[in-house]
């Protein structure tokens, strides 16, 4: 399996909701990612977890909570957001275990904030 | 500031020519260089990558070209084909593994039939 696996493909939803995007790898990666990409723009990264544990937190807004249950899943959880977060919601993963140290992306969740 | 950018916004090629896409970088300290294309509705997907100890470096009808004295990066698509339309990101990683991927404004290619 070669690939990253994201749901839902798409997700509606109010500020006041709380919603969680999922992905999902079997390659045996050590570190998966969170971006976020607006329309014409290139992907902005969101946080890092290697090895289960988040090691970077690019100073996101606490309205979005990531988790790590295990080395193949990763969430991000979403509650009060904004209608400026709507956007293409990108999971990556890589290995961690070398200088070249490929991402590869899943197909993202594009969200919609009401 | 440190960035990575790209030359054009838009490349409209006709299909059965070679695209050249190029890209910028600022930070001497990059040794690992990577391309993406985005198709639309989708996650970037990786095409070809090059390391800072090497000029060139060829895939399946793609070249990555690697200038340090400038800080320049190319990517080469040999006969292009439609399904080549798409957004190119070249994407730089300053070299331990997990480092932040910074990423280029992205490139839009159009092939013309």
């Amino acid at each position: 399996d070669t690939e990253v696996t994201q749901t839902p493909k798409h997700l509606v939803m109010g500020m006041t909701n709380k919603k969680s995007l999922k992905c999902e790898q079997h390659m045996g990666h050590r570190a998966m990612y969170w971006y976020k990409q607006k329309a014409k723009k290139p992907p902005e990264l969101m946080f890092v977890y290697s090895y289960e544990k988040l090691s970077i937190n690019e100073s996101v807004p606490s309205r979005f909570s990531p988790e790590c249950p295990n080395s193949s899943l990763l969430n991000l959880h979403l509650h009060a957001l904004q209608p400026e977060d709507s956007a293409l919601y990108l999971c990556a993963s890589s290995p961690w275990d070398s200088i070249t140290d490929t991402q590869y992306f899943g197909p993202g969740t594009r969200l919609t904030v009401l | 500031g440190e960035s990575v950018g790209l030359h054009l916004p838009t490349l409209s090629v006709q299909e059965g020519d070679n695209s050249i896409i190029n890209c910028a970088y600022s930070n001497s300290a990059s040794d690992y260089f990577i391309w993406y294309k985005q198709e639309s509705g989708k996650g970037p997907q990786f095409i070809i990558d090059i390391r800072s100890n090497m000029d060139k470096r060829q895939g399946q009808r793609v070249t990555v070209l690697l200038n340090k004295t400038v800080k320049h990066l190319s990517l080469q698509i040999a006969a292009t084909q439609p399904g080549d339309s798409a957004v190119y990101f070249c994407a730089e990683n300053r070299g331990a593994a997990g480092n932040k991927l910074t990423f280029g404004g992205g490139t839009r290619v159009l092939v013309k039939p």
